[in-house]
């Protein structure tokens, strides 16, 4: 079976775009979160996603937003990029809302 | 609020050596312990999980960590350590009431000497 996907692998954006970053979870794993890793840095908790609704949400600003779509894959979206944003996300999925996760290799993103 | 705190940000050890890494956590209740292992650029694979029940819980890859409520740590061993095991390990709660959501350590790095 395939393991968690997430495109693209790398990207460099510019400070004030936009950026949507994309997930696809393991079959049959109805929960999908995001995380992120600052270099040198354990993973922070963004949001939480179960059967399509917001399940959690850690203490990032409203420039953060995500979404879930009926075949349970996800999307995170930044706007208006800081440098601050840079950083490798993570997404993971699981089969319930309380199952372990299991994580893709992540986006890395450079704000320049 | 719950968090996570490995002592040690680098750990050398000889190839064949015993391994320890340390890990505290502060949570009100009882916790959702884990342990992620990140290989460079790659994302976390998990290596074992407590919840409940017995309080040594062996994972994949030799590992195996031991859940000390009295000290508030899970701490992770591998008896003999093997050059692929070099490594960034992170250590994380799980609250039991908020689903998925895992606070981490700022890990471990493990270097191997041949």
């Amino acid at each position: 079976d395939a393991g968690v996907t997430q495109s693209p692998t790398h990207l460099i954006k510019t400070r004030g775009q936009q950026v949507t970053l994309r997930c696809s979870p393991i079959s049959g794993h109805k929960s999908v979160s995001w995380y992120q890793q600052v270099l040198g840095q354990g993973p922070q908790f963004i949001f939480q996603y179960y059967e399509k609704e917001e399940r959690g949400r850690g203490n990032f600003p409203d420039r953060f937003s995500a979404r879930q779509f009926p075949n349970y894959s996800s999307e995170l979206n930044v706007n208006a990029l800081l440098l601050g944003d840079s950083a490798l996300y993570l997404c993971a999925s699981s089969q319930e809302n309380n199952s372990p996760l299991h994580f893709g290799n992540g986006t890395r993103l450079t704000v320049t | 609020a719950q968090s996570v705190t490995q002592p040690d940000i680098h750990i050398t050890v000889s190839e064949g050596a015993s391994l320890e890494l340390r890990c505290n956590y502060s949570y009100g209740a009882t916790p959702y312990l884990f342990w992620y292992v990140q290989s460079p650029g790659q994302g976390l694979q998990l290596l074992l999980k407590y919840f409940s029940g017995d309080t040594l819980v062996q994972g994949i890859k030799g590992f195996e960590a031991e859940f000390k409520r009295s000290q508030s740590s899970f701490n992770l061993r591998k008896p003999s350590v093997h050059w692929s095991d070099a490594a960034e390990y992170f250590c994380a709660v799980g609250d039991q009431a908020a689903g998925n959501k895992l606070t981490f350590g700022g890990g471990t790095r493990v270097l191997v000497k041949p």
